[in-house]
């Protein structure tokens, strides 16, 4: 099982739709994730953080499940410039934390 | 508030010349610094990481190496560039906590002829 994993999508939804992501992680001991954006051509940003069992940031809703090692993150009311690769990140502790484990994204497309 | 700077921003560069990236940070101490590598539709690659100066993490064998000789300056180099080494390239900085984000600079696209 990868450490982290997401499915790549695209998704491709309306305005004004509500759009979950999933993501499965594989160490049981982790504490913290982040969700980031990338933008094409661009460099991630840091989109949410998560350290308990979730985080809301208006239109996004970060959830997190330890008991079946998944993050997810909810996008309502999908806007035009929400279309971006999102990234699901997890702590690396081989590193002694100071290392990420980044997914290899869900890309989005919301068209009008 | 801190900064990162990443330079340059695009580049282009014969198979066999050198390569030097540099990143600073500003605004914190003691970072983490952190050099990736994004291919083309592809994920994030680690390609080194320093908790201080002078003190440099490898993660993938290859002809990059990396340096850091100042606590904010991180940079990245290679004495004779490869085809595969094109795409983009991703700095980045962590406070030292345990549980705490990268975040990245701009990025430098390299391209090699």
């Amino acid at each position: 099982r990868k450490e982290v994993e997401q499915d790549p999508g695209p998704f491709n939804v309306p305005e004004g739709a509500t759009v979950a992501f999933n993501c499965t992680y594989s160490n049981s001991a982790s504490q913290s994730f982040f969700w980031y954006r990338q933008d094409c051509r661009k460099e991630p940003k840091l989109l949410m953080s998560v350290y308990s069992s979730g985080n809301e940031d208006g239109r996004f809703t970060a959830q997190l499940n330890r008991a079946s090692q998944y993050i997810s993150l909810l996008i309502r009311d999908s806007k035009l410039s929400d279309s971006a690769t999102y990234l699901c990140v997890v702590p690396d502790f081989s590193g002694g934390y100071n290392k990420l484990i980044f997914g290899a994204g869900t890309r989005l497309a919301v068209h009008p | 508030s801190q900064t990162i700077h990443q330079w340059p921003a695009t580049l282009v560069q014969p198979v066999g010349s050198p390569l030097s990236l540099e990143c600073t940070v500003e605004g914190t101490s003691n970072p983490n610094l952190y050099w990736y590598r994004q291919a083309a539709g592809r994920g994030l690659q680690l390609l080194f990481y320093s908790v201080g100066i002078g003190q440099i993490s490898s993660e993938v064998p290859q002809n990059l190496s990396a340096s850091r000789p100042q606590d904010r300056q991180f940079i990245l180099s290679s004495k004779k560039l490869l085809l595969s080494d094109s795409g983009f390239y991703l700095c980045a900085w962590k406070g030292t906590g345990a549980y705490q984000p990268q975040h990245f600079g701009d990025g430098t696209r390299l391209s090699i002829l």
